[in-house]
This record gives structure tokens, C-alpha cells and sequence, in this order.
């Protein structure tokens, strides 16, 4: 059964620096792209990276792009985000999903909060 | 970027009924497009993708259909399960574009 887990998610203030993890198992994690995908409250859906397999690929939606960084550990099947100069704008609940511009497998997701 | 415009925002319907959902994108994007189902408190599943092909393990009453810039999502036959939020996404400049539309709730009448 395919599983992703994330973690790390909480109350960050305004500038501050927090950083996902998701962790990956009932599938070769190191053959499929990975992304995250986040939701603010009573929101919509957003993509915000995607990484490939081997991390040779990497992109970000604009609205992040300098200051979230993606990455991928395929020998611990984890997938993270480094997030830095938090803005209240990024309140969300943020989900690792898998896939390469369709999205199959999903996270439960973590909620991120940023305020002072 | 490409805008993904869905309609209704809200379809009030009864089980068993027909559901319609539709998707317009603000420029062709092939036959590029997938749709999520979410529940409340849930992540999004994956139902269609590239327009008309089922994901695994999704009953048939789901179809999708369209191409180019208007799609739709239909439900057959509405079991009590299908009340939830639908949600289209365009990968067509992928990479470096994802995006989704805004979502149509469809609830119980």
C-alpha cells in the first residue's frame, strides 16, 4: 500500500524558517517525481515544487520561488521542504504528492501557520 | 498563465442524479487535464486523467470528457459518497505550469 507521511508543520511568526518532511513507502520512491502541492484555509488547491526522480529537475510556482527549497533523499525515501521568510499568505496545509504532473498518491498533509 | 475556470461554483443535486461538472481553460491545453475529488478533512483523489482515462480503482460512473479548452466531468448515477469538492488541473506547459481550478461543490438537495 502506498503511504506518504508528512511532517513538520506548526506555528512559525511572520520571517521565520520551517521544514517538511514526507516520508514515502509501498512504492520505488526513487523512480517517481515528487511534488508539493499546499491549501490555505477554505481554499483552493496550489502547486508549489516538484522535484524528478533523481533530482536533476527541479521548479517552483513564482509565489515561492527564493525562499522554499525542495529536496529528496531516495535512499531514506523521503521527500522535504525548507521554507524560509515565512509570510502569513503561506498559511496553509501543505501535501507531498506523487506523480509527474498528475497526481496519484496524496498525504494526509501538515498544517503550516504563520503569524505573530 | 493558464486559467482554469469551473462552473457551477456550487450543483445542488439529489442521489442518483446526473452530475455535470465543467471546466474552461483560458487557452487549448491539449487533452492535458485531471480531475480531483476532496472530501472534508481529506487530501484529494485523483479520479480522471489526460481528460478521459479513470485513475485506478474508480468506479465507472465517473467519466471525463473534453479537449482543448472545455471539459467536463460527468457522474452518472450520484451515489451518497460523490458529495464533496471537484477540482480540474491543466499540465499542458508542464513543467515548469501546474494549475487548478478554483473547485464546484457538489452537495446533497
Amino acid at each position: 500500500e502506498v503511504q506518504l507521511v508528512e511532517s513538520g508543520g506548526g506555528l512559525v511568526k511572520p520571517g521565520g524558517s520551517l521544514r517538511l518532511s514526507c516520508a514515502a513507502s509501498g512504492f520505488t520512491f526513487s523512480s517517481y517525481s515528487m511534488n508539493w502541492v499546499r491549501q490555505a484555509p477554505g481554499k483552493g488547491l496550489e502547486w508549489v515544487s516538484s522535484i524528478s526522480s533523481s533530482s536533476s529537475y527541479i521548479y517552483y510556482a513564482d509565489s515561492v520561488k527564493g525562499r522554499f527549497t525542495i529536496s529528496r533523499d531516495n535512499a531514506k525515501n523521503s521527500l522535504y521542504l525548507q521554507m524560509n521568510s515565512l509570510r502569513a499568505e503561506d498559511t496553509a496545509v501543505y501535501y507531498c504528492a506523487s506523480g509527474n504532473g498528475d497526481y496519484d498518491y496524496w498525504g494526509q498533509g501538515t498544517l503550516v501557520t504563520v503569524s505573530s | 498563465e493558464i486559467v482554469l475556470t469551473q462552473s457551477p461554483a456550487t450543483l445542488s443535486l439529489s442521489p442518483g442524479e446526473r452530475a455535470t461538472l465543467s471546466c474552461r481553460a483560458s487557452q487549448s491545453v491539449s487533452s492535458y487535464l485531471a480531475w480531483y475529488q476532496q472530501k472534508p478533512g481529506q487530501a484529494p483523489r485523483l479520479l480522471i486523467y489526460d481528460a478521459s482515462n479513470r485513475a485506478t480503482g474508480i468506479p465507472a460512473r465517473f467519466s471525463g470528457s473534453g479537449s482543448g479548452t472545455d471539459f467536463t466531468l460527468t457522474i452518472s448515477s450520484l451515489e451518497p459518497e460523490d458529495f464533496a469538492v471537484y477540482y480540474c488541473q491543466q499540465r499542458s506547459n508542464w513543467p515548469p505550469e501546474i494549475t487548478f481550478g478554483q473547485g464546484t461543490r457538489l452537495e446533497i438537495k
